[in-house]
């Protein structure tokens, strides 16, 4: 089966850098990917990393290594407006696509 | 360019009802999902279509939960019976086809079961 682990909850201030990790008990998959989800809206479409190493999209950065069954978002200079939860996604065979717990973060001024 | 529409956005009904969802997906996109998400927790799969064809349902509780897709573009979930368990955000999403990594999201039916 697949297993996605997250941090439940995660807070930081405006304008820092916060890292926010998934680690995954699985294989065969074809990539990680992430989604932000404002309270009472709909999951919306971050990044993808298909192969090892750092995808960079604006304030935003995804990381991922297949050998440590480990991948991570990076959201630099943050803002009020990042405070959401945050879900890794594994991208398996045929189009699959199973979800993590997700992380709430709060940002503070 | 529409995003995927679900309707209602929300509704309230009485345990042993029934109830129905309707996601029209974006034009074009082959793949289709439903998932369930509670308070607090990350969407899990209901149902996955490529076209018209259920691919992967087996997280679908077929005793009491339907779904289809006619012709291969709007689908339709079903409860009947409803219970209070089934209380929770029910989401479609579509992409592309199967080469295709970013799924796009309706905003999702709430359903409260009382």
């Amino acid at each position: 089966g697949q297993s996605l682990e997250q941090p439940s909850e995660v807070t930081a201030v405006e304008g820092a850098i916060v890292q926010i990790n998934c680690t995954y008990q699985t294989s065969g998959f074809y990539g990680l990917s992430w989604y932000q989800q404002h309270d009472g809206g709909a999951p919306t479409f971050l990044s993808y990393n298909g192969l090892d190493g750092l995808e960079e999209t604006g304030r935003f950065s995804s990381f991922l290594s297949r050998s440590d069954s480990y991948g991570y978002l990076l959201l630099q200079e943050l803002q009020m407006k990042d405070s959401a939860s945050y879900f890794c996604a594994v991208m398996w065979e045929g189009n699959m696509l199973t979800f993590g717990g997700g992380t709430r973060l709060m940002v503070k001024p | 360019e529409a995003g995927v529409v679900q309707s209602p956005r929300y509704k309230i009904i009485e345990k042993k009802q029934p109830v129905a969802f309707w996601c029209n997906p974006i034009s074009g996109h082959n793949t289709l999902y439903w998932y369930l998400q509670n308070l607090g927790q990350g969407p899990e799969l209901l149902i996955r279509y490529e076209n018209e064809e259920a691919v992967d349902d087996s997280q679908l509780p077929k005793d009491r939960f339907s779904a289809e897709r006619l012709k291969g573009v709007d689908s339709t979930l079903k409860i009947q019976p409803a219970e209070l368990g089934d209380s929770a955000v029910y989401l479609c999403a579509s992409s592309l086809d199967g080469t295709n990594t970013e799924a796009f999201f309706g905003q999702g039916t709430r359903l409260t079961v009382v």
